[in-house]
């Protein structure tokens, strides 16, 4: 059964560029078939879709963040990542990793890593 | 991207059923049979409970149920529970390989 861990740093300034690694066990991302993505929560708010990406590398984002956001596979290390630049109080947020065998629908989730944006 | 609609509260006694919905447009709910609902726990990550519209993950209580009428699809719980008691959040797949999530529910067993 695949378990997904989200890590990265908690305080990040304005302006800056936030970077979360979520790393795989319990199976490989290269011969998974999963879609990988990333979804966040600001406080008190609903589930926003950042973007999904497929182990072959093809990438889906969400048109408001879409000039932001980037996500990657490293099969190596069995991690996919998200940077988000110029990063805004706005994206004060938990942000989850979670996969699925279809794009539109994830099955599997991390606990979540909470980042705030502040100077 | 603007967010699917769902009323901000329901709430029901045990035993009782609730109904969800979930409106979209043309674009997304009713474009595509690709809607889905997840239950959130206070402090918790979300957990899927119905995928395309109708189907339910494995292990996925039958009292949960989901349906679509043009560009509104519903979740309905039935003989409600307090573990229920929870938020619950649809998503859509929209146009152009995107998802969109609605704002959430929160549903209060009373």
């Amino acid at each position: 059964q695949l378990q997904l861990q989200e890590s990265g740093p908690g305080l990040v300034k304005p302006s800056e560029t936030l970077s979360l690694t979520c790393t795989v066990s319990g199976g490989s991302i290269s011969s998974s078939g999963y879609y990988w993505g990333w979804i966040r929560q600001s406080p008190g708010k609903g589930l926003e879709w950042i973007g999904s990406i497929y182990h072959s590398g093809t990438t889906h984002y969400n048109p408001s963040l879409k000039s932001r956001a980037t996500t990657s596979v490293d099969t190596s290390k069995n991690q996919i990542s998200l940077k988000l630049r110029s990063v805004t109080a706005a994206d004060t947020a938990v942000y989850y990793c979670a996969a699925g065998v279809v794009l539109e629908a994830f099955d599997i989730w991390g606990q979540g890593t909470r980042v705030t944006v502040s100077s | 991207q603007s967010a699917l609609t769902q009323p901000a509260s329901v709430s029901g006694s045990p035993g009782q059923s609730i109904t969800i919905s979930c409106t979209g447009t043309s674009s997304d709910v009713g474009g595509y049979n690709h809607v889905s609902w997840y239950q959130q726990h206070p402090g918790k990550a979300p957990k899927l409970i119905i995928y395309d519209v109708t189907n339910r993950p494995s292990g996925v209580s039958n009292r949960f149920s989901g349906s679509k009428s043009g560009n509104t699809a519903s979740l309905t719980i039935s003989g409600l529970q307090a573990e229920d008691e929870a938020d619950y959040y649809c998503s859509s797949y929209r146009s152009s390989r995107t998802l969109v999530f609605g704002g959430g529910t929160e549903l209060t067993v009373l």
